[in-house]
């Protein structure tokens, strides 16, 4: 079973400060993507990488920043948290092949931005 | 227009009723579609996977795609409590890097 997890399933953080969400997959994937999912918006990518050092922008990129340093493992950074960044924040990976259209999301972080 | 429309419910049905969860879309060009389920305060679980139009059975649950009327089904049999959950629809066009488009789900209560 493909496995994705994420460091934190609850976090609440003041405004301005940095808040680092890491996500990490168990199957050797290339592709990694982070969202938000917020009520009656749905689920909106932020970003996603489809190799180590690489990343491309989402939908909705502002206000956020990523790192993928080793396969495995993918980072979303709020370089300084604001309130209207609150929200269930959602890793996923996707292998290749035959399997390649299918993503596979992690836990979720539901952050809070006091 | 939302490029994938879903109505958002909430769904209630009694338990053992055949539920119906439905999807439009208006890129012609999508052609894989899958359906997760999500549990609350939970990721997104992967429940079904289509490729273009046609049926896929798996135990009390059918997927059906008419790629004509660019509509999608998420058929449930026999539903249960524990199928309460959200159900989303997602779908690719298999270009461009293989996003998926989601829609914004619909919440689906199961009553004893």
């Amino acid at each position: 079973d493909v496995k994705v997890t994420q460091s934190s399933r609850y976090l609440v953080k003041r405004t301005g400060e940095k808040v680092f969400l890491e996500c990490v997959q168990d199957m050797d994937h290339e592709n990694m993507f982070w969202y938000r999912q917020d009520p009656g918006l749905g689920l909106r990518l932020i970003y996603f990488s489809y190799d180590v050092k690489m990343k491309e922008k989402g939908d909705i990129p502002e206000g956020y920043s990523v790192s993928r340093e080793k396969k495995e493992r993918f980072s979303l950074i709020l370089e300084s948290a604001s309130t209207n960044q609150t929200s269930m924040y959602l890793c996923a990976s996707r292998g290749g092949g035959q399997d390649q259209e299918t993503q596979y999301f992690g836990p979720g972080t539901r952050l809070l931005v006091l | 227009q939302k490029e994938v429309e879903q109505d958002p419910g909430p769904l209630s049905v009694p338990e053992g009723a055949i539920v119906s969860l439905n999807c439009t879309y208006s890129n012609s060009a999508f052609q894989y579609f899958m359906w997760y389920r999500q549990y609350s305060r939970k990721g997104p679980e992967l429940l079904m996977y289509t490729y273009s139009s046609g049926n896929k059975e798996d135990g009390r649950f059918t997927a059906q795609v008419d790629k004509s009327s660019k509509y999608i089904s998420l058929f449930i049999r026999d539903s249960q409590p524990s199928d309460s959950a959200t159900y989303l629809c997602a779908m690719s066009d298999g270009n461009a890097g293989n996003m998926l488009t989601f829609g914004g789900g619909t919440r689906l209560m199961v009553k004893p």
